[in-house]
Formats: structure tokens, C-alpha cells, sequence
């Protein structure tokens, strides 16, 4: 079954504690990004990769990091979360191609206090 | 800049009331305008892409329209399980970028 897995799905930590929100996708797709939605702001994406070893900042970059080793996975860092932080993250991968949509995700619920 | 506006925020029908969202747009060349649905807690699920004005997609009680500024997402006779989110979305010419407006939540009553 084509997906994109995120783990984990609901997360509560500390402020300045540092984690990693796996992403991983297996349908070849070259394209992957993050986005976070917030009540009344709608999704926003954080970060994008096009492929392999090539990443960009997305609209709200401010406080994450990415890495893409690897086709299949996309992490996102944060490395000294803040209450600011606290979203529903959801990350997204489609082909390198042009029109065509976006596979979400089911989401990951971060809560930093 | 480009940008997506949806309206109404939200949106509560009877079972059977027929009704339609819209998605007013600006983008430098639009390359592809999507719609989602989006469940509570759960990721948006894709419904359609729409390329140039005046096409036309259909997916059961679900019907997408596109003009040079806008879509209208309608939905006919309408039953409970089509509660949640409706997202819109575009994508621009010039990049890859997909920009989302802020979505439509909608109630439909028993």
C-alpha cells in the first residue's frame, strides 16, 4: 500500500529537549516536505527537499533542521523546542513532476511544554 | 503574492441540503489547483486537480469547478460522513511550491 509514515503520532516534551519526527515514504517519490497546521492558519510548509542531499526552507523554517540521506525518509530536528512549537505536523511527499498532489502523512500531534 | 482564500471557515447543512464552497485565488500562472478533505487529527486526503478554466471533476456527491479566479467545490445531497475540512490548494508555474488556503469546515446534520 503506497503511504507516508510518520512517527511518532502524538508526542509531549520539554522545552530545549532535543527530537526527531521520522518521515518515511515508499513510493519512489522524489519530492518530500513538512508542513505544521495551526488553528486559523492553515497548513505551512517548514521545510522541502527535490531529492536526495538537496533541501530548502520552506515558508516558517525558524527553529527546525532536515536531512534527506535518503530518498525514502525526510526527519525533522528540533533542536531546542520552544511552546511555540506546539502543532500538528504533517509531512508530504509527491513525484518531481509537475501537477500533481501531495501524499499526506497522518500526522504528528508535538506538544512542548 | 500568491494566495488562497476559502469561504465560509465553516459551513453546517441538513442531510440533502446542497451547497458549494469556494476557493478565490491569486498565483503568478497557475500550474494546478487541488482539492483535499481533511478528517479531525488525520492528514488531507486528495479529491482532485484542476488545470485551466472551465474544467470540471466529479467524485460522487462531490463536483469541482475552475475559472481564472476561482473554484467552487459542490456537494450535492450531501449525507453525515461527508463532515470535515475541505482544503484547497494551488500550485504556481514559476516553482513547486503548494500554497494552502486556510480550509472550509463543514457540519453536515442528521
Amino acid at each position: 500500500e503506497a503511504q507516508v509514515t510518520q512517527n511518532p503520532r502524538y508526542l509531549i516534551t520539554v522545552t530545549g529537549k532535543k527530537l526527531t519526527v521520522t518521515c518515511s515514504q515508499n513510493m519512489n517519490h522524489e519530492y518530500m516536505s513538512w508542513y505544521r497546521q495551526d488553528p486559523g492558519l492553515g497548513l505551512r510548509q517548514i521545510y522541502y527537499s527535490m531529492n536526495v542531499e538537496v533541501t530548502d526552507k520552506g515558508d516558517v523554517p525558524e527553529g527546525y533542521k532536515v536531512s534527506r540521506k535518503e530518498k525514502r525518509n525526510f526527519p525533522l530536528i528540533l533542536e531546542s523546542p520552544s511552546p511555540n512549537q506546539t502543532s500538528l505536523y504533517f509531512c508530504a511527499s509527491r513525484p518531481q513532476l509537475a501537477n500533481t498532489e501531495a501524499f499526506f502523512g497522518q500526522g504528528t500531534r508535538l506538544t512542548v511544554v | 503574492e500568491d494566495q488562497v482564500t476559502q469561504s465560509p471557515e465553516a459551513l453546517r447543512l441538513q442531510e440533502g441540503e446542497s451547497s458549494s464552497l469556494n476557493c478565490s485565488y491569486t498565483v503568478s500562472g497557475l500550474r494546478g489547483l487541488f482539492w483535499y478533505r481533511q478528517d479531525p487529527g488525520k492528514g488531507p486526503e486528495f479529491l482532485f486537480t484542476l488545470y485551466s478554466a472551465g474544467e470540471e471533476k466529479e467524485k460522487e456527491r462531490l463536483k469541482a469547478t475552475l475559472t481564472k479566479k476561482e473554484s467552487f467545490l459542490h456537494i450535492t445531497a450531501p449525507k453525515p460522513e461527508d463532515s470535515a475540512t475541505y482544503l484547497c490548494a494551488v500550485q504556481a508555474r514559476r516553482d513547486d511550491k503548494i500554497i494552502f488556503g486556510k480550509g472550509t469546515r463543514l457540519h453536515i446534520l442528521p
